[in-house]
């Protein structure tokens, strides 16, 4: 019930597209869910994060969807760039704890 | 500091060695997390401290396993007999609070040989 599911595993996009990532929970308690950015050798970044009380959130090129009902969200990365290629992970965490659980990761490869 | 900072960046231990990875959190930062990230995988929690007190110690995978922050900034992760399962990334991350937005370090790679 602790897990955080992330697909797809890799995802190679065009210049200009859009990258969508997928995550679903189970833990009904989770009330807050960030997504990271990971480059080689660097620790993961912040991107953006959601809480369950509003449905999308949008930063820029980057929305969050959330879907309370079916315990789902999703990044989108509008306009996608060669820069965007990295390593990108969902994660939630509840008020009642602080750790965050992490998705398996999306290796995300933007083409120029 | 500008950023939260681990030290050493990289570290190959025999099997068997103990290991010391330090994390410089955030100044003022109450809030100090341990993760560790296997080779393709996200990160796995080990342990949080609010100030100096250790509230979480559920993910440290077997009693080898020991973290410390005596004084509330600087903490310690502490492997004793590391083995080769350990091989791992080990991310520090602190927050301001334990409910805010988790800032990482670069991560210290462990190879245990």
């Amino acid at each position: 019930q602790q897990q955080v599911k992330q697909s797809p595993q890799s995802l190679i996009v065009q210049k200009g597209g859009i990258s969508i990532i997928n995550c679903a929970y189970e833990n009904t308690a989770f009330d807050y869910f960030p997504w990271y950015q990971q480059f080689p050798g660097k620790g993961p970044a912040l991107l953006i994060a959601i809480r369950p009380d509003v449905s999308e959130k949008k930063e820029g090129r980057f929305t969050i969807s959330f879907n309370k009902s079916a315990k789902q969200f999703s990044l989108h990365i509008m306009d996608s760039q060669p820069g965007d290629s990295a390593t990108y992970f969902c994660a939630a965490s509840s008020s009642g704890t602080y750790k965050y659980i992490f998705g398996t990761g999306t290796r995300l490869k933007v083409l120029a | 500091g500008a950023g939260v900072s681990q030290s050493p960046r990289y570290k190959v231990a025999k099997r068997g060695q103990d290991v010391a990875l330090r994390c410089d959190p955030i100044s003022g930062h109450v809030s100090l997390f341990w993760y560790q990230q296997a080779l393709g995988q996200g990160p796995e929690f080990l342990t949080y401290f609010q100030n100096e007190a250790q509230l979480d110690k559920s993910g440290l995978p077997s009693d080898r396993f020991f973290a410390e922050r005596p004084e509330g900034s600087v903490s310690t992760l502490k492997i004793q007999r590391t083995q080769q399962e350990d091989s791992a990334v080990y991310l520090c991350a602190s927050s301001s609070s334990s409910r805010n937005e988790q800032f990482f370090g670069p991560g210290t790679r462990l190879t245990v040989l």
